[in-house]
């Protein structure tokens, strides 16, 4: 099993800033995977980020918003950029397990 | 268009009944389904994973059964509790073996004692 952290938990920010998430797992994982979940939504993929190249990104979501470094095989940050209410949501960090996938507590974000 | 469809409306039964959630998907062909357990203010937790080629799998009071005929799921807690009442999330692999997983909106259960 994977057990992995946020940080912050939550944050109140204000519009046309910017916040970094940091993700940490208790073990070595090549994938990291950003999800978003909106208010009332299900779990949407921002991207994928691989330790040494950079992330993968869904359509919808793109690298200048949704800024993410893999500097190791343990740690992962998703920034998000010029912030709007839209970006109001919970961000989650998931790794793949065996037939599996672990995710975060989440990041809860309110944006001003 | 691709959509992965569950039961919108919270499911509200009595504890002890069997309580079943549905899981519908268009245009894809799944090599798994995933369930997920979801409660306020958490990341969701992992249930269970059933294969293309398995008609139901078990574990303790949970069932799941996958028919790629129909493209649908059905999840049932039997003897329910009111401890099992929170949001169940399917997801399916959308794109084979890259851990990418594409998420339906959940269904809400709520338990009664």
């Amino acid at each position: 099993s994977a057990v992995i952290s946020q940080k912050p938990s939550r944050d109140i920010c204000q519009r046309g800033t910017s916040l970094t998430i940091q993700c940490q797992v208790d073990s070595q994982v090549t994938m990291m995977f950003w999800y978003r979940q909106q208010p009332g939504q299900s779990l949407t993929l921002i991207a994928t980020a691989n330790q040494g190249s950079e992330a993968t990104y869904e359509s919808g979501f793109v690298i200048d918003k949704f800024p993410i470094s893999r500097p190791n095989l343990t740690f992962s940050t998703l920034t998000v950029s010029n912030m709007s209410p839209e970006d109001s949501s919970i961000y989650l960090c998931s790794v793949r397990g065996s037939e599996t996938q672990y995710f975060g507590p989440g990041t809860r974000l309110l944006v001003l | 268009s691709q959509k992965i469809e569950q039961n919108s409306e919270a499911l509200n039964i009595q504890e002890g009944k069997t309580a079943t959630l549905t899981c519908n998907y268009t245009n894809y062909s799944p090599a798994y389904l995933q369930w997920y357990r979801q409660d306020p203010g958490r990341g969701p937790v992992f249930l269970l994973l059933i294969r293309e080629n398995e008609k139901e799998k078990r574990k303790e009071r949970l069932k799941v059964t996958f028919d790629t005929t129909l493209k649908q799921s059905l999840f049932h807690i039997t003897a329910s509790q009111p401890a099992d009442s929170a949001t169940y999330l399917c997801a399916l692999d959308g794109t084979s073996n890259t851990g990418k997983l594409i998420f339906g909106q959940g269904t809400t259960l709520q338990v009664k004692p």
